[in-house]
């Protein structure tokens, strides 16, 4: 099974900063099957990037995502207040056919 | 524009099956694959399972074949049955659609896996 491991836990930072969130699973990955979703209290997540670096609908382009093999990240231009949420990756296995999720990265206000 | 809608009892009691049922407007169920993901509360994200739009169904090994996904089509629902709860079992069950799309490169085609569409969430307590 591959395991995803992201970091920092926690960043704060202030709006108007980038936030680089880091994704590394155990084992290289199909860039098809890596992707990122934010999820706000009390919300169910919401897609933000699949297939590694392409932006899901409506997602603003202040959000992208790059990585290949193992190391993925989630970089946020210009933090915006609705931006402070967890964020997760969730990469897909073919063999067994299984989705695991990455512990997830709290971006707070500082 | 595709909606979720999971719902079903918010109290099962230990040793018996928890059933939920994810409604789906927007789309037909016989187009997509549709998954089941649970989160503990204050938790991280699990994969329960999913189901195709031919009926195929995959779950997680972690949850030692108690999980069973179903579609509904008449009612353009699909289903979760989990049995033998216990109070791990305690959680907000999120149902989804598996995104579409995928690319070529270097010869070789993938399709992407990822779940675009997620329902509100239904809060499972298991509790005597």
């Amino acid at each position: 099974e591959i395991v995803l491991t992201q970091s920092p836990g926690t960043l704060s930072l202030s709006p108007g900063q980038r936030a680089t969130l880091s994704c590394r699973a155990s084992q290289s990955i199909i860039i098809s099957n890596l992707a990122w979703y934010q999820q706000k209290s009390g919300q169910a997540p919401r897609l933000l990037i699949y297939g590694a670096s392409s932006r899901a609908s409506g997602i603003p382009d202040r959000f992208s995502g790059s990585g290949s093999g193992t190391d993925f990240t989630l970089t946020i231009d210009r933090l915006e207040p609705e931006d402070f949420a967890v964020y997760y990756c969730q990469q897909y296995d073919n063999s067994p056919p299984l989705f695991t999720f990455g512990p997830g990265t709290t971006v707070d206000i500082k | 524009q595709v909606q979720l809608q999971a719902s079903g009892p918010g109290l099962v009691k230990p040793s018996e099956t928890l059933s939920l049922t994810c409604t789906v407007s927007g789309t037909y169920i016989s187009y997509h694959y549709w998954s089941w993901i649970r989160q503990p509360q204050g938790k991280g994200l699990e994969w329960i399972g999913h189901i195709s739009d031919t009926g195929s169904t995959y779950y997680n090994p972690s949850l030692m074949g108690r999980a069973t996904i179903s579609l509904v089509p008449p009612k353009n629902q699909f289903s979760l049955k989990l049995s033998s709860v216990a109070a791990a079992d305690t959680a907000i069950y999120y149902c989804a659609k598996k995104g579409g799309g995928g690319f070529c490169s270097g010869g070789s085609c993938h399709d992407y896996y990822h779940m675009d569409v997620w329902g509100k969430g239904t809060t499972v307590t298991v509790s005597s």
